[in-house]
């Protein structure tokens, strides 16, 4: 199975600027699509999808988030962090089956 | 809008059985692959099977293949998941989900709320 690895926490201040990382054990890239998607979660809520593809905003999501990467390599942005984004976020990889989920990223106010 | 609706949780001893459905409204349900995602208490997120347009192909994962059963109904707009000598590590928040993507990657673009399912004698 892919194993996708984050950091379990990153403290951010409001309005400024937060990277999450998310690295694979192999590529999950094919040809030009990169199979990483990322999500967000707050307490007591189900999952929401803010990026497919590495790099494409789902519907209805703001543009402060964005995504990037290619390979063994991606990160989510959020610029300008509002507190609104406080949450775990989690990178998920369809490049092999099984789908498989990194551990989440915790984003806390510094 | 999309709705999906989960039910069936509860309690249930270990080696029993459970079923679980998911009511879908607001989009053409047998358009699209659908999936079950479980989250143990305070966990990450695990996927645990996905179905085809119609029913015909399903898959697993690893930790669920054998004793869980993934279907749907697409003229009552319901995705089920029929749950199988049960164990407490199956304890968790399970997850209805829509699937797109296709051929060319799949992620998760909507979700249910969640039904918790506890393992527990």
């Amino acid at each position: 199975d892919i194993v996708l690895t984050q950091s379990p926490a990153l403290a951010v201040s409001l309005g400024q600027r937060a990277t999450i990382s998310c690295r694979a054990s192999q590529s999950v890239s094919i040809s030009r699509y990169n199979l990483m998607h990322w999500y967000q979660q707050k307490p007591g809520q189900q999952p929401k999808l803010l990026i497919y593809r590495a790099s494409n905003l789902a519907s209805g999501i703001p543009a402060r988030f964005s995504g990037s990467g290619s390979g063994t390599d991606f990160t989510l942005t959020i610029n300008p962090v509002q507190a609104d984004d406080i949450a775990t976020y989690y990178c998920q990889q369809s490049r092999e089956s099984p789908n498989t989920f990194g551990a989440g990223t915790k984003l806390e106010l510094k | 809008e999309v709705q999906l609706v989960e039910s069936g949780g509860g309690l249930v001893q270990p080696g029993r059985s459970m079923k679980l459905s998911c009511a879908a409204s607001g989009f053409t349900f047998s358009d699209y692959y659908m999936a079950w995602v479980r989250q143990a208490p305070k966990k990450g997120l695990e996927w645990v099977a996905s179905i085809s347009y119609e029913g015909s192909s399903t898959y697993y994962g690893d930790s669920v293949k054998g004793r869980f059963t993934i279907s749907r109904d697409n003229a009552k707009s319901t995705l089920y998941l029929q749950m199988n000598s049960l164990r407490s590590e199956d304890t968790a928040t399970y997850y209805c989900a829509r699937q797109e993507g296709g051929q060319l990657g799949n992620w998760f673009a909507y979700w249910g709320q969640g039904t918790l399912v506890t393992v527990s004698s």
